[in-house]
């Protein structure tokens, strides 16, 4: 099955810098690849996917890269604010097999005002 | 338009003792998913369902049952918990369109401590 990596597991910036989390995937079917930020006690929320057909996507400080030949992915977050503090987890899942999301171990991203 | 809901928000169990938790959707998704979140381990799938009637294991099924009678709910149940099962629980349902998977949509989770 589908196994996913995830670094770092914490990561501190500065208001204002840029925040990068990586993530690599083991089976080479997966094409769905979305991002979840979670606020201590409450539940993940989609903040951006990609799917497998593009390289690159953005939306506003958010953006997501895709190398499929390497097999990962990263997000990256730009001008970074206090309200950015969450755990982040990545995940990925193809159309084959089981169709279910298979997360990343999460990175703790804390911006320090 | 509630999305996912989950019931209860908080349950302290003994060991030994049963229970079942209930999440519903109301987007009409054909999938839905129960996953265990443990703390440094990211989200794991217990169990998920493909469609009304239908069930599947997931990485961590031992010692949970599901059942999905109805399309828009999707039952855990702990038939004998142990502390090992102190978790959050989340649901959560999607549906696949053309062979891509939309929007995964979480319910709030359920904190369960057995003793």
């Amino acid at each position: 099955g589908e196994n996913v990596e995830q670094h770092p597991s914490t990561l501190s910036v500065q208001e204002g810098d840029s925040a990068v989390i990586k993530c690599t995937y083991s089976d080479s079917a997966s094409n769905y690849f979305p991002w979840y930020k979670q606020e201590l006690g409450k539940r993940p929320q989609l903040i951006i996917d990609i799917r497998s057909n593009v390289g690159e996507k953005k939306d506003q400080r958010i953006a997501v890269t895709l190398n499929k030949t390497a097999k990962h992915f990263s997000l990256h977050i730009t001008e970074t604010q206090p309200e950015d503090s969450a755990v982040y987890f990545c995940a990925a899942t193809s159309d084959t097999g089981r169709r279910a999301l298979t997360f990343g171990s999460g990175t703790r991203l804390q911006v320090q005002p | 338009n509630a999305g996912v809901t989950q019931t209860p928000k908080f349950r302290v169990l003994k060991t030994g003792q049963s229970m079942t938790l209930l999440c519903a959707q109301d987007m009409n998704h054909e999938y839905m998913y129960w996953y265990r979140q443990d703390p440094g381990m990211g989200l794991r799938l217990i169990h998920y369902s493909v469609g009304e009637g239908t069930t599947a294991k997931g990485e961590v099924p031992d010692g949970y049952n599901v059942s999905r009678l109805k399309k828009q709910n999707f039952l855990l149940g702990l038939e004998s918990a142990a502390p090992s099962q102190t978790s959050v629980y989340f649901c959560a349902s999607s549906t696949w369109t053309s062979g891509n998977q939309e929007t995964q949509y979480f319910g709030p989770g359920t904190r369960l401590l057995v003793l």
